[in-house]
């Protein structure tokens, strides 16, 4: 199974950009990379995600490197709301079998 | 909101007996999975249902079963509880089993196992 490894927390200054990074080294090629956030103790709630073109949406960018050996999550101005933990996952096959690993705290600082 | 909801939102029960949790997912979805998140950690994977039929599970004991209704509704049944049990019952649907598309969750069952 794919798995992710992100960096425990960072932190990012409220009205700044927040880099989230994300490394799957071991991803096949047509696995999709996920990214979800969740405010404690509500539910997981989905951002975007991507197979090997850069994606964005009103919430987020997703920047895949060509190798597709790591992301980048990019929230162009943080706001306090944004304080949550990330998730980055592979779905590695056609079931929802991901792995969550502990993914990434963002705090958003005034 | 996501159109996912679960009920009911929290829930005591004593161990060794047995909890239903119950899903609704989200209009135009036919699938839906199951995960157990305890406190501090990533949720884990259950099990998944698409159309009435298991078609996935994770690492649990089968006393964790499911059933999906014809409405793509579902159940989450649990025995035996243990103190173990005691997490963030989740639920996300997404229509079909492709790869690429994404599942939406609902806020989750707080059960509670003393």
């Amino acid at each position: 199974d794919a798995k992710t490894t992100q960096p425990p927390s960072m932190d990012c200054a409220e009205g700044r950009a927040a880099n989230l990074p994300c490394n799957h080294s071991t991803i096949s090629g047509n696995e999709y990379v996920y990214w979800y956030r969740q405010i404690h103790s509500q539910g997981p709630q989905y951002i975007i995600h991507g197979l090997k073109n850069n994606e964005t949406n009103e919430m987020a960018s997703l920047i895949i490197t060509e190798d597709r050996k790591s992301s980048t999550l990019i929230l162009p101005h943080a706001t306090l709301r944004d304080t949550a933990v990330y998730y980055c996952i592979v779905r590695v096959t056609s079931y929802d079998k991901v792995i969550f690993g502990p993914g990434t705290s963002l705090s958003v600082i005034p | 909101e996501t159109g996912v909801t679960q009920s009911p939102t929290h829930l005591i029960k004593t161990r060794g007996q047995q909890v239903t949790l119950r899903c609704s997912s989200q209009s135009g979805h036919n699938t839906v999975s199951w995960y157990q998140q305890a406190l501090g950690q990533g949720p884990q994977f259950i099990f998944q249902y698409y159309r009435e039929e298991e078609n996935g599970r994770g690492n649990f004991p089968p006393r964790f079963s499911g059933l999906q209704f014809p409405n793509y509704s579902s159940e989450l049944n649990v025995n035996a509880l243990e103190l173990d049990d005691s997490a963030l019952y989740l639920c996300a649907s997404r229509s079909g089993t492709g790869r690429n598309t994404e599942a939406f969750f609902g806020q989750g069952t707080r059960l509670t196992v003393v």
